[in-house]
């Protein structure tokens, strides 16, 4: 099983401040298969970024993911109030297994 | 725009089959390009994907809960259903519903239903 450690456990930022979250997987990740999320309270999580740097429909580009191997990074480039919220990342690189880490929450500072 | 919907009850008891049910809207569960699954997170903690169907039937588990789960699906209704039997407290969760693309992630989600296991 890919064990997936997201770090920090929480990041206290302003408005307009760079944001870089990391996400490092236990045993290579194929990046066709790393993904990001963002839940807010009481929402379910939305798909950002998939196979590692491509972002989703709809988001936006101060959102970005790359990384390679087992070390992984998403980074929102000048956070906006909406982008307070909690980020996972996963891996699907198999069939059978999928995996999440363990969340980075992203706070006001 | 496709919509992924959990429906079954909010409240299990302790040692019975916690059952639910997602219904696909706006698009077809029979697509190639897809598995269905189930994620569930406890309250104030993170996710954990529980398995993921094909429409074909074939299936896939989490192994820590394989032992008590079962995913079916229904092509003729749009609908896959989740099953955990002998539930504890510990599986008190909201239970999620979502869609996978094979190289995409879980690009669509159900908005989630909890379910408590309590007496």
């Amino acid at each position: 099983e890919i064990v997936l450690t997201q770090s920090p456990g929480t990041l206290s930022l302003s408005p307009g401040e760079r944001a870089t979250l990391s996400c490092r997987a236990s045993q290579s990740v194929s990046s066709s298969y790393l993904a990001w999320y963002q839940q807010k309270p009481g929402q379910a999580p939305r798909l950002l970024i998939y196979g590692a740097s491509s972002r989703a429909t709809g988001i936006p580009d101060r959102f970005s993911g790359s990384g390679s191997g087992t070390d992984f990074t998403l980074t929102i480039s000048s956070l906006q109030p909406d982008d307070f919220a909690t980020y996972y990342c996963q891996q699907y690189n198999s069939y059978s297994l999928l995996t999440f880490g363990g969340g980075t929450k992203v706070e006001i500072k | 725009q496709l919509q992924l919907q959990e429906s079954g009850p909010g409240l299990v008891k302790p040692s019975e089959t916690l059952s639910l049910t997602c219904t696909v809207s706006g698009g077809s569960i029979s697509s190639s390009s897809y598995y269905w699954g189930w994620i569930r997170q406890p309250p104030g903690k993170g996710l954990e994907w529980i398995g993921s169907i094909y429409y074909s039937g074939s299936t896939y588990y989490n192994p820590s809960l394989k032992s008590r789960v079962t995913i079916s699906v229904d092509t003729s209704k749009n609908q896959f259903s989740l099953k955990l039997s002998s539930v504890t407290a510990a599986d008190t969760a909201v239970y999620y519903c979502a869609r996978r693309h094979v190289l995409r992630g879980l690009d669509y989600w159900g908005q989630g239903t909890l379910v408590t296991v309590s007496s």
